[in-house]
Order: structure tokens, then sequence, then C-alpha cells
């Protein structure tokens, strides 16, 4: 089967630091997304890792290891605006490059 | 930037109607996909489409079928709506066969099956 894992929900304080981790066994790896997705909105892209390592993009930093199967979304300085959803998608190589997602994770910035 | 535009945001249907969504792409992808969005279940895969007229299942298609008909186009249909149809349906695309390349999502269509 395939199984992606990320914790419901966490809560965090303005400014400080958040992980949120991300865990997947699936039938063969292409590559791990992250989406973000306020309330009533559209999920938006905003990391990607195909090797193991950290992809840092201004606050938000991704890092992966496949060995693990394990991924997490680090959210440095925390801002309200940062309460969201927060999807772990894998891409699997079949169904024309498939996407699994995760469950998603609801981050909640309090003052 | 990527435009995904999914024809109404909210929708209140019968049971046993015929119920269309429809998704327009404007950046000429050619991967567009269904899913339903459910509470801690996730995205789900209703259907997907690599090219004009070509469409393949998902991981569940039952009660759904879909229609590509043009290539910026990606309509889900209900053939007979059912109360276990009430959720968020979202529309994505995609430029090519994978690599890097994420899926661009729409607003959703937020339906309700009475």
């Amino acid at each position: 089967g395939q199984n992606i894992d990320q914790p419901t929900e966490m809560t965090a304080t303005e400014g400080a630091i958040v992980q949120i981790n991300c865990t997947y066994q699936t039938s063969g790896f292409n590559g791990l997304f992250w989406y973000q997705q306020h309330a009533g909105e559209a999920p938006t892209f905003l990391s990607y890792n195909v090797l193991d390592g950290l992809e840092e993009k201004g606050r938000f930093s991704s890092f992966l290891s496949r060995s693990k199967g394990y991924s997490y979304l680090l959210l440095k300085e925390l801002q309200m605006k940062d309460s969201a959803s927060y999807l772990c998608a894998v891409r699997v190589p079949y169904n024309n490059n498939d996407m699994r997602f995760g469950a998603g994770t609801r981050l909640t910035v309090k003052p | 930037d990527v435009k995904v535009t999914q024809s109404s945001r909210y929708l209140v249907k019968r049971t046993g109607e015929k119920v269309f969504l429809e998704c327009v792409q404007d950046m000429d992808h050619e991967n567009m996909f269904w899913y339903r969005q459910d509470p801690g279940l996730g995205l789900r895969l209703i259907y997907f489409s690599y090219d004009v007229k070509m469409k393949e299942k998902g991981d569940i298609p039952e009660g759904y079928s879909v229609s590509r008909e043009k290539k910026e186009r990606f309509s889900l249909i209900l053939e007979s709506a059912s109360t276990n149809q009430t959720s968020m349906y979202l529309c994505a695309s995609s430029s090519g066969t994978g690599g890097h390349q994420p899926q661009h999502f729409g607003d959703g269509t937020r339906l309700s099956i009475l």
C-alpha cells in the first residue's frame, strides 16, 4: 500500500520555528512536494525535494532522507499568515507520475 | 502565473441528479487531474488525463466519469449524485510527465448532495 503520514495538528507561536514531519512508504519515489493550503483556498506549491538534503527557500526549508522515507518542512520566523494546512505529497513512477498526498497538517500560529 | 479555474465555488444538488464540474487551465498543460478532499483522508485521485480525449482512472473512480475534449478543459461528471459524494473537489494541472513539475490547483468546488 501507499502510506504518507503527517501529524494532524500543530500549534506554534509567532516568531518561533516549527518543523512539520512527513514519513512515507510508497511503491517507488520520484520526488516529494510540500504544499500550503489556507482554509477555503487552493493548495499552493512550496517546495520540491528529489535528492537527500536540505532545500532552503526564504523562511521555508524542506529536508529529505530517501533511505528513511522521511521529510520535514521547517518554517522560521513564523507569522500569523502561516496558519494553514501543509500537505506532503510523493510523486510515484506510475499512473503518469501520480502524486500521493498525506492528509495534511493544520498549523495554528498564535500571537 | 498558472491559472486553474473551477466553474463553481459552492454547489448544492439533489440525490440522483447528474452533476457537471468544470475546470479550465490557461498554461497549455498536458496533464489534468480531479481529486476529492475529505477531512482526515487527504486528496484522493478520482481521474486524470495526460492528453486530449485520454483519461485514466485514479483510486476512487466509481460513480464518476470525465471528459477532455479540449486540452484546456477537464470536466468531472457525477452520473447519479449520492450523499457520499458530498465533498470538496479540486482540479489540478501540470506540465509534462513528471520530474520537478508541481501540480497547480484550482480553488475547489464544495459540493453538497442533499
